[in-house]
């Protein structure tokens, strides 16, 4: 299969503790991404790679988060010291970066609990 | 900023017949993408259809089909001959055409329930 994984499905974590997730895009896709979604709400963006480069990072990516894509494949992103408002589903996808062949193909997600 | 407003929560279709989901955005830009992605229960987000502002034809997809009005700023997707399988949220999605401006912006969903 050649879509879109994401690792683990699902974490279940105690406040504080520190979680890392990891996405592996579309073979030659060069751009990916990372959402979050909360239940009952649409995706949110975080933030985003164009090889191994971070173009752009959302207001909602705190201090705590942070994201790699090293050699511009995989991606891992790590919440440090998680709290309560961090349970949400985190949602990765990759696109190519050629105009009209760009459309964002989306993982099964990473749903995090924290108690 | 850009924002998109989907105004139904939930819908319900009889299996077979037509429904359509509204959706409607705000943006100061003049090119743009749209685009109604489908979550089905536990799994992945799919694309179902895409619009490039730039296009006055509406996109279709089989039983899919959009009723872009741009100068409303409004994006809603009509399904025909619905079938169970139709069953999911959908989401409405906006993404400017500017190179820095890649990601998608969603709206909160309409869960679309199909009676048999």
């Amino acid at each position: 299969d050649t879509g879109v994984s994401q690792d683990p499905r699902h974490k279940i974590t105690k406040r504080g503790q520190n979680v890392t997730f990891r996405c592996d895009p579309i073979s030659e896709h060069n751009r990916l991404y990372w959402y979050r979604q909360t239940l009952g709400q649409g995706p949110e963006f975080l933030t985003y790679f164009q090889n191994e480069a971070q173009l752009e990072k959302s207001r909602l990516l705190s201090d705590r988060f942070s994201a790699e894509r090293p050699k511009g494949s995989f991606s891992t992103l790590e919440i440090q010291r998680t709290e309560q408002g961090d349970s949400a589903m985190y949602l990765c996808a990759s696109s190519l970066a050629t105009p009209l062949a760009d459309t964002q193909y989306f993982g099964p997600g990473t749903r995090l609990t924290v108690l | 900023a850009q924002t998109v407003t989907q105004s139904q929560p939930e819908m319900s279709v009889q299996e077979a017949e037509t429904v359509t989901l509204s959706c409607t955005y705000d943006t100061s830009e003049s090119d743009y993408y749209l685009f109604w992605y489908k979550q089905p229960p536990s799994r992945q987000m799919i694309l179902v259809i895409r619009q490039e502002a730039y296009k006055q034809q509406n996109a279709t997809e089989n039983r899919f089909s959009v009723n872009f009005q741009k100068a409303a700023k409004s994006f809603s997707l009509k399904i025909s001959d619905s079938q169970l399988g139709d069953a999911a949220m959908y989401f409405c999605a906006y993404r400017s055409s500017k190179s820095s401006g890649d990601k998608l912006t969603f709206g909160t969903g309409t869960r679309l329930a199909v009676r048999p």
